[in-house]
């Protein structure tokens, strides 16, 4: 069946970039989502990217997607404490269904 | 990771109908739980978030009326759709979460796709 593995955990210090991996299986995944946890709130939608895409940037956030390794990435340029959280990936396929990874928590060290 | 089930996985029912969804987490106590709907080919839409033992909080445009959460246990939220109309076919989705170590993570469940004829 489907399957998105992230690494759990990820430490950088302020002003560094950080970068978030997820891996997916199912390749008939039409959108790939990026979203953002804080602290006992529910799901932020960050950005998102479309499976015929390789790029997208939006801001400090720059999402890079290798649709043959079956590889999505998420880099944040010059990380703050603020983006501290858990951040989730999500595919969701062509039949509409949707499958999130177990979340990258993120610390951002002063 | 830890598992969340959902219950049914898919309910086709008549419009004017109640449907009743439910989400349990089976190896962790879920102090907290959230329920999402989903659009056909967009992104999940937070409805509610619910707190063991207290009323769920709504957010905006969801019409608690509409949607009845119970969160009775540490294990179980259910998502109760009171009479569905077609418009209110979707996928749900709950999440968990819970304290696992030093860190609160959150779980989804498989989701439950809602057809209302």
């Amino acid at each position: 069946g489907e399957d998105v593995e992230q690494s759990l955990f990820l430490s950088v210090r302020e002003g560094d970039s950080s970068v978030i991996n997820c891996t997916y299986t199912d390749s008939s995944s039409t959108y790939l989502y990026w979203y953002k946890q804080e602290p006992g709130a529910g799901l932020q939608l960050l950005t998102y990217i479309f499976s015929n895409m390789d790029m997208k940037q939006d801001q400090r956030l720059t999402v890079l997607l290798n649709k043959k390794d079956k590889h999505l990435s998420l880099r944040i340029a010059d990380t703050q404490t603020g983006d501290s959280a858990i951040y989730f990936c999500a595919e969701i396929t062509n039949a509409g269904k949707s499958t999130f990874g177990d979340g990258t928590t993120l610390t951002v060290k002063p | 990771g830890a598992v969340v089930s959902q219950h049914p996985s898919r309910v086709i029912c008549k419009s004017g109908t109640s449907v009743k969804i439910e989400c349990r987490s089976l190896d962790f106590q879920a102090t907290t739980m959230f329920w999402y709907r989903q659009f056909p080919k967009q992104s999940l839409m937070l409805m509610a978030t619910s707190n063991e033992g207290s009323k769920a909080t709504y957010e905006q445009g969801v019409e608690k009326d509409k949607f009845l959460i119970n969160h009775a246990s540490l294990t179980l939220s259910t998502l109760t759709v009171t009479s569905a109309h077609p418009e209110d076919s979707s996928f749900y989705i709950c999440s968990a979460s819970g304290t696992s170590g030093n860190t609160d993570t959150q779980y989804f469940g498989p989701g439950t796709r809602l057809t209302v004829l």
